[in-house]
């Protein structure tokens, strides 16, 4: 089943502008994780976050974390043409060695 | 962390054909992989975990006679798709479990893509 649900389900931006993702999940978690698809490809790992940090940066990502809220957020600073792709949060259960699980994801398209 | 391969990583069969797509862990022995279903702007959906030596758990609406999975060793699951009809058309993705660091993270395949005609 999926746990995440990713808003909004699609962006358009220009290049050079910020995009901001949200997701919210809904049981206690280890992890979150933010991963990225270009169409019609596999996954690609952006960015970790454990459920005892509340904000990580990676390069143009930043990431954080409210686990009060249930909720994280994936922020593209400067973003480019070719940041077009799927965004998809992931987080697995408390319970060790369990499988990652979804949200629906964000389709960002930028435009040059 | 872990290389994880999938073969084929497309094909394309006819309807009532049976199509078998392997995982494999090139450099961890996993005892535990997920395989993950994707169909065309959706999210991935997991399908069912595939334990060593023992049987796959699969998860609530998949169907285990139609969906056959074997994890014959520590670094190969497979995936059978019996008598696959259009609707099984979809992106088919693996993961495991492996070490990054001191913490164990999950590693995914490249995927393969079904087209059943």
């Amino acid at each position: 089943s999926q746990q995440g649900e990713e808003d909004p389900q699609a962006l358009s931006i220009q290049e050079g502008e910020n995009a901001t993702m949200n997701c919210s999940y809904k049981t206690s978690i280890n992890n979150l994780q933010w991963y990225r698809q270009n169409s019609g490809r596999g996954l690609v790992h952006l960015i970790l976050i454990r459920s005892n940090e509340r904000e990580k940066h990676s390069g143009r990502l930043r990431v954080t974390l409210d686990t009060s809220k249930k909720s994280s957020s994936l922020l593209i600073t400067a973003s480019r043409a070719a940041d077009t792709a799927s965004y998809f949060c992931a987080t697995d259960a408390i319970q060790a060695g369990t499988a990652l699980i979804f949200g629906k994801g964000t389709t960002l398209s930028v435009s040059s | 962390g872990a290389v994880v391969s999938q073969h084929p990583s497309w094909v394309i069969c006819k309807s009532g054909t049976s199509v078998k797509i392997e995982c494999r862990s090139l450099d961890f022995q996993a005892t535990t992989m997920f395989w993950y279903r994707q169909f065309p702007k959706q999210s991935l959906m997991l399908m069912a975990t595939s334990n060593e030596g023992s049987k796959a758990t699969y998860e609530q609406g998949v169907e285990k006679d139609k969906f056959l999975i074997n994890h014959a060793s520590l670094t190969l699951s497979t995936l059978t798709v019996t008598s696959a009809h259009p609707e099984d058309s979809s992106f088919y993705i693996c993961s495991l479990f492996g070490l990054a660091g001191p913490y164990n993270e999950q590693f995914f395949g490249p995927g393969t893509r079904l087209t059943v005609l």
